[in-house]
């Protein structure tokens, strides 16, 4: 099983609707981070979050970490054809050297 | 710039075949990793090396080995392929010391086991 799920796994939605996806575990990490994935391309990072309860706004995009460090939600208000793409979090754990990823959300906006 | 560049881009092996796959990073970076990515599993982590000539075990290992013999290369082999190692791999390098630093990827390498 995967330390971070996410919700939904598909998600397909026409251009100007707002939508919402989840990443959550029963873990705490220390700092949460947003990816996107483009076909034939490697995840790019979208934001970092490291505190609890914090919010960051990236454009459309509104990031929440949320107060207790295990969960995090994307909003993307009016979604728009360029923010198709595969939606990853990663969480980082005090003592590891690592990041675990999620389960990824499949996003297709229609125009 | 380069960043983080990974060859080949495409193989297929036939089943008990060995293989390297190379990631090539340009940006100093202490830390490297390897992952595979399968469909409705995000990104797995192989194993990882936090400098030259250190390497780690991942979340999903075996079957798998690697070397860091230079600071700017990964290297991940196959030593006798099989078909559930069919997947995409994605290499990444970070700086060191802090998560909180974005991990850069390569555009990844897709291998078919047959």
């Amino acid at each position: 099983t995967q330390l971070l799920e996410q919700s939904p796994q598909f998600l397909s939605i026409q251009e100007g609707e707002n939508l919402t996806v989840y990443c959550n575990s029963s873990s705490v990490f220390s700092s949460l981070q947003w990816y996107r994935q483009e076909p034939g391309e490697g995840p790019v990072l979208l934001v970092t979050v490291v505190t609890g309860g914090e919010v960051k706004k990236l454009k459309r995009l509104t990031f929440q970490f949320g107060d207790a460090r295990k969960d995090s939600s994307l909003h993307i208000t009016a979604a728009q054809p360029g923010d198709t793409g595969l939606y990853l979090c990663a969480g980082a754990r005090t003592g590891a050297n690592n990041l675990f990823f999620g389960t990824g959300t499949r996003l297709t906006v229609i125009p | 710039n380069a960043g983080v560049t990974q060859t080949p881009k495409f193989r297929v092996l036939k089943t008990g075949q060995s293989m390297t796959l190379l990631c090539a990073q340009d940006m100093n970076h202490e830390y490297m990793y390897w992952y595979r990515q399968d469909p409705g599993m995000g990104l797995r982590l192989i194993h990882y090396s936090v400098g030259e000539g250190t390497t780690a075990k991942g979340e999903v290992p075996d079957g798998y080995n690697v070397s860091r013999l230079k600071k700017q290369n990964f290297l991940l082999g196959l030593e006798s392929a099989a078909p559930s190692q069919t997947s995409v791999y994605f290499c990444a390098s970070s700086i060191a010391n802090s998560l909180n630093q974005p991990q850069h990827f390569g555009d990844g390498t897709r291998l078919s086991i047959l």
